[in-house]
Protein backbone atom coordinates (compact mmCIF):
# COMPACT_ATOMS: atom_id res chain seq x y z
CA UNK A 1 0.00 0.00 0.00
CA UNK A 2 1.43 3.76 -0.47
CA UNK A 3 2.56 5.73 2.38
CA UNK A 4 4.01 9.16 2.48
CA UNK A 5 7.41 8.93 3.99
CA UNK A 6 9.00 11.61 6.26
CA UNK A 7 12.68 12.40 7.01
CA UNK A 8 14.50 12.11 9.16
CA UNK A 9 12.88 10.38 11.74
CA UNK A 10 14.05 12.59 14.65
CA UNK A 11 16.11 15.72 14.65
CA UNK A 12 18.32 17.51 17.39
CA UNK A 13 19.02 20.97 16.49
CA UNK A 14 19.82 24.07 18.84
CA UNK A 15 17.82 27.08 19.56
CA UNK A 16 17.99 29.53 16.52
CA UNK A 17 19.24 27.20 13.83
CA UNK A 18 17.80 26.09 11.04
CA UNK A 19 15.72 22.67 10.01
CA UNK A 20 14.49 21.17 7.26
CA UNK A 21 11.89 18.30 7.45
CA UNK A 22 11.62 16.68 4.35
CA UNK A 23 8.41 14.36 2.99
CA UNK A 24 7.69 12.53 -0.11
CA UNK A 25 4.11 12.09 -0.53
CA UNK A 26 2.07 9.36 -2.13
CA UNK A 27 2.27 9.68 -6.03
CA UNK A 28 -0.67 10.52 -7.50
CA UNK A 29 -1.66 12.85 -4.59
CA UNK A 30 -2.31 16.59 -5.63
CA UNK A 31 -2.75 18.03 -1.96
CA UNK A 32 -0.01 18.40 0.59
CA UNK A 33 -0.17 18.85 4.75
CA UNK A 34 2.22 19.58 7.56
CA UNK A 35 1.20 19.32 11.02
CA UNK A 36 2.05 18.95 14.46
CA UNK A 37 1.70 17.03 17.68
CA UNK A 38 2.96 18.37 21.02
CA UNK A 39 3.82 15.94 23.18
CA UNK A 40 0.56 14.89 24.87
CA UNK A 41 -1.72 17.45 23.15
CA UNK A 42 -3.73 17.29 20.08
CA UNK A 43 -2.92 17.51 16.33
CA UNK A 44 -2.84 20.93 14.88
CA UNK A 45 -2.75 22.20 11.41
CA UNK A 46 0.03 24.02 10.42
CA UNK A 47 -0.44 24.42 6.66
CA UNK A 48 -2.03 22.74 3.30
CA UNK A 49 0.00 23.39 -0.02
CA UNK A 50 -1.73 22.82 -3.59
CA UNK A 51 -0.94 23.68 -7.19
CA UNK A 52 2.65 24.72 -5.78
CA UNK A 53 1.01 27.78 -3.46
CA UNK A 54 0.02 27.73 0.00
CA UNK A 55 -4.06 27.42 0.00
CA UNK A 56 -4.45 27.55 4.06
CA UNK A 57 -2.13 28.53 7.47
CA UNK A 58 -2.42 28.56 10.60
CA UNK A 59 -1.85 31.09 13.62
CA UNK A 60 1.19 28.88 14.33
CA UNK A 61 2.50 29.02 10.29
CA UNK A 62 4.08 32.31 10.92
CA UNK A 63 6.84 33.79 9.19
CA UNK A 64 9.51 31.37 10.64
CA UNK A 65 8.19 28.45 8.28
CA UNK A 66 8.02 27.87 5.33
CA UNK A 67 6.77 25.51 2.62
CA UNK A 68 8.40 24.21 -0.52
CA UNK A 69 7.60 21.54 -3.43
CA UNK A 70 10.99 21.46 -4.66
CA UNK A 71 10.59 18.82 -7.40
CA UNK A 72 7.89 16.51 -8.08
CA UNK A 73 8.17 14.06 -4.99
CA UNK A 74 9.62 16.24 -2.31
CA UNK A 75 7.67 18.72 -0.31
CA UNK A 76 9.54 20.47 2.91
CA UNK A 77 8.91 22.59 6.19
CA UNK A 78 11.38 24.89 6.68
CA UNK A 79 11.52 26.61 10.20
CA UNK A 80 14.66 29.08 10.03
CA UNK A 81 15.41 30.02 13.27
CA UNK A 82 13.91 27.56 15.73
CA UNK A 83 12.49 27.94 19.46
CA UNK A 84 12.11 25.51 22.08
CA UNK A 85 8.46 25.66 21.45
CA UNK A 86 8.78 24.15 18.41
CA UNK A 87 10.05 20.72 19.67
CA UNK A 88 7.13 18.31 18.30
CA UNK A 89 6.34 16.07 16.17
CA UNK A 90 5.60 17.22 12.87
CA UNK A 91 3.49 14.93 10.64
CA UNK A 92 3.52 15.08 6.96
CA UNK A 93 0.16 14.15 4.97
CA UNK A 94 -1.60 13.88 1.83
CA UNK A 95 -4.65 13.76 -0.25
CA UNK A 96 -5.90 12.96 -3.74
CA UNK A 97 -8.79 15.28 -3.62
CA UNK A 98 -8.31 17.87 -1.11
CA UNK A 99 -11.29 18.75 1.22
CA UNK A 100 -13.56 16.18 2.42
CA UNK A 101 -11.13 13.72 1.76
CA UNK A 102 -9.10 11.31 3.78
CA UNK A 103 -5.51 12.47 4.71
CA UNK A 104 -2.98 9.88 4.55
CA UNK A 105 -0.15 10.72 7.13
CA UNK A 106 3.42 10.14 7.54
CA UNK A 107 5.03 8.53 10.50
CA UNK A 108 6.42 12.03 11.73
CA UNK A 109 9.53 13.45 12.38
CA UNK A 110 10.27 14.10 16.37
CA UNK A 111 11.92 17.91 16.61
CA UNK A 112 14.02 18.21 19.67
CA UNK A 113 14.94 22.25 20.06
CA UNK A 114 17.66 22.11 22.69
CA UNK B 1 -13.06 26.61 23.84
CA UNK B 2 -12.45 23.27 22.31
CA UNK B 3 -14.55 22.94 19.33
CA UNK B 4 -13.95 18.99 19.24
CA UNK B 5 -14.12 17.20 22.62
CA UNK B 6 -13.47 13.35 23.27
CA UNK B 7 -14.42 11.18 26.21
CA UNK B 8 -13.38 9.80 27.98
CA UNK B 9 -9.60 10.43 27.95
CA UNK B 10 -8.84 7.05 28.24
CA UNK B 11 -10.42 3.38 28.57
CA UNK B 12 -9.67 0.15 30.04
CA UNK B 13 -11.14 -3.12 28.78
CA UNK B 14 -11.18 -6.55 29.19
CA UNK B 15 -10.81 -8.53 26.17
CA UNK B 16 -14.33 -8.97 24.48
CA UNK B 17 -16.13 -6.14 26.71
CA UNK B 18 -17.87 -3.72 24.41
CA UNK B 19 -17.78 0.11 24.77
CA UNK B 20 -18.28 3.63 23.12
CA UNK B 21 -16.45 6.07 22.49
CA UNK B 22 -18.04 9.68 22.15
CA UNK B 23 -16.71 13.00 19.92
CA UNK B 24 -18.60 15.79 20.06
CA UNK B 25 -18.21 18.76 18.19
CA UNK B 26 -19.20 22.82 18.50
CA UNK B 27 -18.27 23.88 14.85
CA UNK B 28 -20.71 25.43 12.45
CA UNK B 29 -21.36 24.19 8.85
CA UNK B 30 -19.85 20.74 9.14
CA UNK B 31 -18.10 19.25 5.70
CA UNK B 32 -16.93 15.95 7.87
CA UNK B 33 -16.23 14.10 10.95
CA UNK B 34 -12.81 11.73 10.05
CA UNK B 35 -11.78 9.24 13.21
CA UNK B 36 -8.32 7.76 12.49
CA UNK B 37 -6.35 5.49 14.98
CA UNK B 38 -3.09 6.32 16.44
CA UNK B 39 -0.41 4.21 17.35
CA UNK B 40 2.57 5.52 20.01
CA UNK B 41 5.27 7.15 18.07
CA UNK B 42 3.54 6.70 14.66
CA UNK B 43 0.97 8.98 12.51
CA UNK B 44 -2.22 9.20 12.38
CA UNK B 45 -4.53 6.15 10.10
CA UNK B 46 -7.88 6.60 8.87
CA UNK B 47 -10.51 5.16 9.63
CA UNK B 48 -13.63 6.52 8.45
CA UNK B 49 -15.37 9.75 7.45
CA UNK B 50 -18.67 10.89 8.02
CA UNK B 51 -20.56 13.67 6.22
CA UNK B 52 -23.97 13.91 7.57
CA UNK B 53 -26.09 13.07 10.63
CA UNK B 54 -27.55 9.43 10.78
CA UNK B 55 -24.63 8.16 9.02
CA UNK B 56 -23.28 4.63 9.94
CA UNK B 57 -19.87 3.46 8.72
CA UNK B 58 -18.36 -0.15 10.19
CA UNK B 59 -14.75 -1.83 9.67
CA UNK B 60 -14.79 -5.22 11.58
CA UNK B 61 -15.06 -4.40 15.69
CA UNK B 62 -15.79 -0.82 15.00
CA UNK B 63 -18.89 1.25 13.92
CA UNK B 64 -18.56 5.06 13.83
CA UNK B 65 -22.33 6.98 14.16
CA UNK B 66 -22.47 10.98 13.35
CA UNK B 67 -25.51 13.29 15.02
CA UNK B 68 -26.25 16.62 14.57
CA UNK B 69 -23.35 17.26 16.99
CA UNK B 70 -22.08 14.25 18.14
CA UNK B 71 -20.24 11.18 16.81
CA UNK B 72 -19.71 7.41 18.40
CA UNK B 73 -17.52 5.15 17.56
CA UNK B 74 -18.66 1.75 19.23
CA UNK B 75 -16.39 -1.09 19.62
CA UNK B 76 -17.39 -4.47 19.72
CA UNK B 77 -15.63 -7.30 21.72
CA UNK B 78 -12.86 -5.65 21.59
CA UNK B 79 -8.83 -7.25 21.31
CA UNK B 80 -5.65 -6.60 22.75
CA UNK B 81 -4.36 -5.50 19.32
CA UNK B 82 -7.17 -2.65 19.21
CA UNK B 83 -5.68 -0.39 21.88
CA UNK B 84 -4.19 2.38 20.31
CA UNK B 85 -5.38 6.50 20.65
CA UNK B 86 -8.58 7.06 18.96
CA UNK B 87 -9.01 10.46 17.36
CA UNK B 88 -11.75 12.44 16.19
CA UNK B 89 -11.68 15.57 13.83
CA UNK B 90 -14.24 17.87 12.10
CA UNK B 91 -13.56 19.98 8.91
CA UNK B 92 -15.88 22.91 8.57
CA UNK B 93 -16.77 25.54 6.36
CA UNK B 94 -14.37 26.51 3.36
CA UNK B 95 -11.53 25.23 4.78
CA UNK B 96 -9.21 23.19 2.34
CA UNK B 97 -8.51 20.08 4.47
CA UNK B 98 -7.32 21.58 7.76
CA UNK B 99 -8.58 19.12 10.28
CA UNK B 100 -9.53 20.32 13.86
CA UNK B 101 -8.10 17.41 16.23
CA UNK B 102 -9.78 16.15 19.67
CA UNK B 103 -7.46 15.07 22.20
CA UNK B 104 -8.36 11.73 21.80
CA UNK B 105 -9.02 8.55 23.60
CA UNK B 106 -6.33 6.23 24.50
CA UNK B 107 -7.89 2.58 24.71
CA UNK B 108 -6.48 -0.17 26.37
CA UNK B 109 -7.53 -3.81 25.61
CA UNK B 110 -6.25 -6.37 28.07
CA UNK B 111 -6.54 -10.33 27.71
Amino acid sequence: EPEVTQTPSHQVTQMGQEVILRCVPISNHLYFYWYRQILGQKVEFLVSFYNNEISEKSEIFDDQFSVERPDGSNFTLKIRSTKLEDSAMYFCASSQQGSNEKLFFGSGTQLSVL
Amino acid sequence: EDQVTQSPEALRLQEGESSSLNCSYTVSGLRGLFWYRQDPGKGPEFLFTLYSAGEEKEKERLKATLTKKESFLHITAPKPEDSATYLCAVQFGGSQGNLIFGKGTKLSVKP
